[in-house]
């Protein structure tokens, strides 16, 4: 069974703390690697595919990068809002697999003032 | 508003029954997947389908069944339902077959009694 780890599970922050999280997939077969934000009573939205090694990605104050080789990719939040408190999923796909995403139990941050 | 809707939002039924989602893809995405999240279980994926044709299957049941239509929108069909059952299912949409950004429905909220 390939599967995705996420860490922390959860993840307590004062405003204006920079976090990170940790997604650790199966490095054999990569093909691409997402990251989506999930906040409660809505539905995943996309941050980030990322599929080339060194990759790194940004958006606004959300950074992601990739290291396929030893199978990890990091999150990086930097001065947390309070609208940044949501559940982070990571999912990989593996080639020849269509794009079936296997998803992680995800990181729950939550930003207090 | 990722752009994907689903109907219905809510359903409620009985064990033994079967029921019908409905999902309409983004505007010009050719790509729909289906997901279950039960209360226990993060994100898992289910099928996709590309253009109307099955591309990847997950651990989809065979009490399921799904398609793609020629408009592109997509219906999961869940028959003989149990107890277990009872999940949010979302269906998100790409343009391409991989590598891209999955957009999200709102989900709909099976309840099986």
């Amino acid at each position: 069974i390939l599967n995705v780890e996420q860490s922390p599970q959860s993840l307590h922050v004062q405003e204006g703390d920079s976090t990170n999280f940790t997604c650790s997939f199966p490095s054999s077969n990569f093909y691409a690697l997402h990251w989506y934000r999930w906040e409660t009573a809505k539905s995943p939205e996309a941050l980030f595919v990322m599929t080339l090694n060194g990759d790194e990605k940004k958006k606004g104050r959300i950074s992601a990068t990739l290291n396929t080789k030893e199978g990890y990719s990091y999150l990086y939040i930097k001065g947390s809002q309070p609208e940044d408190s949501a559940t982070y999923l990571c999912a990989f796909i593996l080639t020849g697999g269509g794009n079936k995403l296997t998803f992680g139990t995800g990181t729950q941050l939550k930003v207090e003032l | 508003d990722s752009g994907v809707t689903q109907t219905p939002k809510h359903l409620i039924t009985a064990t033994g029954q079967r029921v019908t989602l409905r999902c309409s893809p983004r505007s010009g995405d050719l790509s729909v997947y289906w997901y279950q999240q039960s209360l226990d279980q993060g994100l898992q994926f289910l099928i996709q389908y590309y253009n109307g044709e099955e591309r990847a299957k997950g651990n989809i049941l065979e009490r399921f069944s799904a398609q793609q239509f020629p408009d592109l929108h997509s219906e999961l069909n869940l028959s003989s339902l149990e107890l277990g059952d009872s999940a949010l299912y979302f269906c998100a949409s790409s343009a391409g077959q991989t590598s891209y950004e999955q957009y999200f429905g709102p989900g709909t909220r099976l309840t099986v009694t």
